[in-house]
């Protein structure tokens, strides 16, 4: 079965404290891999798009990865506005269809 | 400005009075889909359209219905509420077919049935 897991459900962090999201998935013919930030009350802003095994991106404080079986989203040096829901979602193309799934995101919170 | 715009943004209504959520996007996008958000499972795609008159079911289409007559909008359809639709529904649209460089998302609409 087609599957998208991210870990942790909820991360606190301090200002400065670096550290990884991860986004596991289990899916046939991956076609892409993206992640999306979505603050409360609104939807989902697109962040990156990774196609292939070892491609990483890069934007501000936010660097994502991906291997043949998960992506990490690294943050370094977060600061309080980068506290928000990180959703990843595979892109794949399965039983004769395009398929998207999303998984149930990370919730982010830094304190200063 | 480019965006994609969802009306109305709260619906409360009762079980089975059909009700219509509105989408529109103005960047000229081929490509548009619907999904919900419910707690702890993500976002699940109802319905997509990958041009006019082409749409087809995503995960959980069972009770929605869709279409698309023009480029511009994508209403989402619910003849007959029923409390589990309440949820939170995103509308979407992207530039490409058949590869998502980039989504851009509603809003939202939440929407309570009772």
């Amino acid at each position: 079965e087609d599957q998208v897991t991210q870990s942790p459900e909820a991360l606190r962090l301090q200002e400065g404290e670096s550290s990884s999201l991860n986004c596991s998935y289990t899916v046939s013919g991956l076609r892409g891999l993206f992640w999306y930030r979505q603050d409360p009350g609104k939807g989902p802003e697109f962040l990156f798009t990774l196609y292939s095994a070892g491609e990483e991106k890069e934007k501000e404080r936010l660097k994502a990865t991906l291997t043949k079986k998960e992506s990490f989203l690294h943050i370094t040096a977060p600061k309080p506005e980068d506290s928000a829901t990180y959703l990843c979602a595979a892109f794949m193309f399965s039983g004769g269809y395009n398929k998207l799934i999303f998984g149930a995101g990370t919730r982010l919170a830094v304190h200063p | 400005e480019a965006q994609v715009t969802q009306n109305p943004r709260y619906l409360i209504t009762v079980t089975g009075k059909k009700l219509t959520v509105t989408c529109s996007q103005n960047m000229n996008h081929e490509y548009m889909s619907w999904y919900r958000q419910d707690p702890g499972l993500g976002l699940r795609q109802i319905y997509y359209s990958m041009n006019v008159e082409v749409t087809d079911k995503g995960d959980v289409p069972e009770g929605y219905k869709v279409s698309r007559k023009e480029k511009r909008n994508f209403p989402l359809i619910l003849e007959s509420p029923s409390p589990n639709q309440t949820s939170l529904y995103f509308c979407a649209s992207s530039p490409y077919n058949w590869d998502y460089y980039e989504q851009y998302f509603g809003p939202g609409t939440r929407l309570t049935v009772t």
